[in-house]
């Protein structure tokens, strides 16, 4: 069954870094594209970045909101997905979401999500 | 990108329909797509496409859409259902992902 485990949340500082990543199991990692999905305290959900397939070069897009200060990435040797998030703001305290996308008829959606690793950023 | 909304909350009786709506102008050229959210767990798809009903959800769950408006309709509504539902398409260069802010369905 498909599983996707994130770790690397933590309490960071404004203007700080932190890494998150996500394990995949159950499926041929490489050939999905990926993405991370993030949701703020008692907010709604806000996509953050998404990476595609090994097939599509692994083409990156971003939110306005993180472009050039977040990075994904992705290892399909070790079925994983990053975020490398720098110059942090208070506004990215969230609960970060690995989720699978699959691409269809012009957009994107998530079938499977992970349970998600909280971000704080707080002095 | 263009924004997606929905009606902050529902409110229905046990056995009763509910009906949530979404609406953006992108959603008469892009599908539209339905998530649950209960409380401390992570979303799941519930209505992919505008119509299609994924694997392992109930039939009483159902979707449609018309122009702008997609509309996520539970019929006979149970207890369980009560949560957070999201709708989410994207913009037509697909380069980014947009979600509606959510309903929180009550079941009364």
């Amino acid at each position: 069954q498909v599983q996707l485990v994130e770790s690397g949340g933590a309490l960071v500082k404004p203007g700080g870094s932190l890494s998150l990543s996500c394990a995949a199991s159950g499926f041929t990692f490489r050939d999905y594209y990926m993405s991370w999905i993030r949701q703020s305290p008692g907010k709604g959900l806000e996509w953050v970045a998404y990476v595609t397939n090994s097939a599509s070069s692994s083409a990156t897009s971003y939110a306005v909101s993180v472009k050039g200060r977040f990075t994904i990435s992705r290892d399909n040797a070790k079925s994983s997905l990053s975020l490398q998030m720098n110059s942090l703001r208070v506004d990215d305290t969230a609960v970060y979401y690995c989720a699978r996308a699959v691409y269809g008829s012009g957009t994107y959606y998530f079938d499977y999500w992970g349970q998600g690793a909280l971000v704080t950023v707080s002095s | 990108s263009y924004e997606l909304t929905q009606p902050p909350s529902v409110s229905v009786s046990p056995g009763q329909t509910a009906r949530i709506t979404c609406s953006g102008d992108g959603l008469s050229k892009l599908y539209t797509f339905w998530y649950q959210q209960k409380p401390g767990q992570a979303p799941v798809l519930v209505i992919s496409r505008d119509t299609e009903r994924p694997s392992g959800i109930p039939e009483r769950f159902s979707g449609s859409a018309s122009g702008t408006t997609a509309t996520l309709t539970l019929d006979g509504v149970q207890a369980e259902d009560e949560a957070d539902y999201y709708c989410q398409s994207g913009d037509s260069s697909a380069t980014s992902v947009v979600f509606g802010g959510g309903t929180k369905l009550t079941v009364l």
